[in-house]
């Protein structure tokens, strides 16, 4: 599965967006892209995932280049409680050992009123 | 929907005894889970791959005569730390996949004395 690159950690004012990069310059042409995020001392919790579409979802939306080789998660009206880990995933979709999740060092987002 | 359940949440234990612990899907089926440890202010890893009615696949490094792994039905999959030290200390999360999504528990901390 392709590496991705993301920023150690950001800082985000409550209420404002979050734009979280993510670089994958090797992704393959079926892999698709994951976001989880992580609050401290939880399981990780899906967002959203997308293959070169733009995707919306209730939480989240998930903006690929066209050339698929980055992609950005925007949390529209950030507040304290999406201050987590954010990871960013490449994965090929389905088969016998696809499937597989490998974390990276995710994006620590804070949140600050 | 695709809710997915630990048990227990926490455990203590001896150095030297073995403890089991359980990672259901509770609105769905999943016929193969994933089982992860965490370190903290570390990234999660991922330990193998369960596969409904088959043997699990692990990844390298990790001991699979250490870390049994059971998955005996399509909601329920077990990984059994035997012979626990206290390096074994850790949070330990599982994940099913559900469609093309992988769904993660709320983990469980283990800690060897």
């Amino acid at each position: 599965d392709a590496k991705t690159t993301q920023p150690t950690s950001m800082d985000c004012a409550e209420g404002r967006a979050a734009n979280l990069p993510c670089n994958h310059s090797t992704i393959s042409g079926n892999e698709y892209v994951y976001w989880y995020r992580q609050i401290h001392s939880q399981g990780p919790q899906y967002i959203i995932h997308g293959l070169k579409n733009n995707e919306t979802n209730e939480m989240a939306s998930l903006i690929i280049t066209e050339d698929r080789k980055s992609s950005t998660l925007i949390l529209p009206h950030a507040t304290l409680r999406d201050t987590a880990v954010y990871y960013c995933i490449v994965r090929v979709g389905a088969g016998n050992q696809g499937g597989k999740l490998i974390f990276g060092q995710g994006t620590e987002l804070s949140v600050k009123p | 929907g695709a809710v997915v359940s630990q048990h227990p949440s926490w455990v203590i234990c001896k150095s030297g005894t073995s403890v089991k612990i359980e990672c259901r899907s509770l609105d769905f089926q999943a016929t193969t889970m994933f089982w992860y440890r965490q370190f903290p202010k570390q990234s999660l890893m991922l330990m193998a791959t369960s596969n409904e009615g088959s043997k699990a696949t692990y990844e390298q490094g990790v001991e699979k005569d250490k870390f049994l792994i059971n998955h005996a039905s399509l909601t329920l999959s077990t990984l059994t730390v035997t012979s626990a030290h206290p390096e074994d200390s850790s949070f330990y999360i599982c994940s099913a996949r559900i469609r093309d999504a992988g769904f993660f528990g709320p983990g469980t901390r283990l800690t060897v004395l």
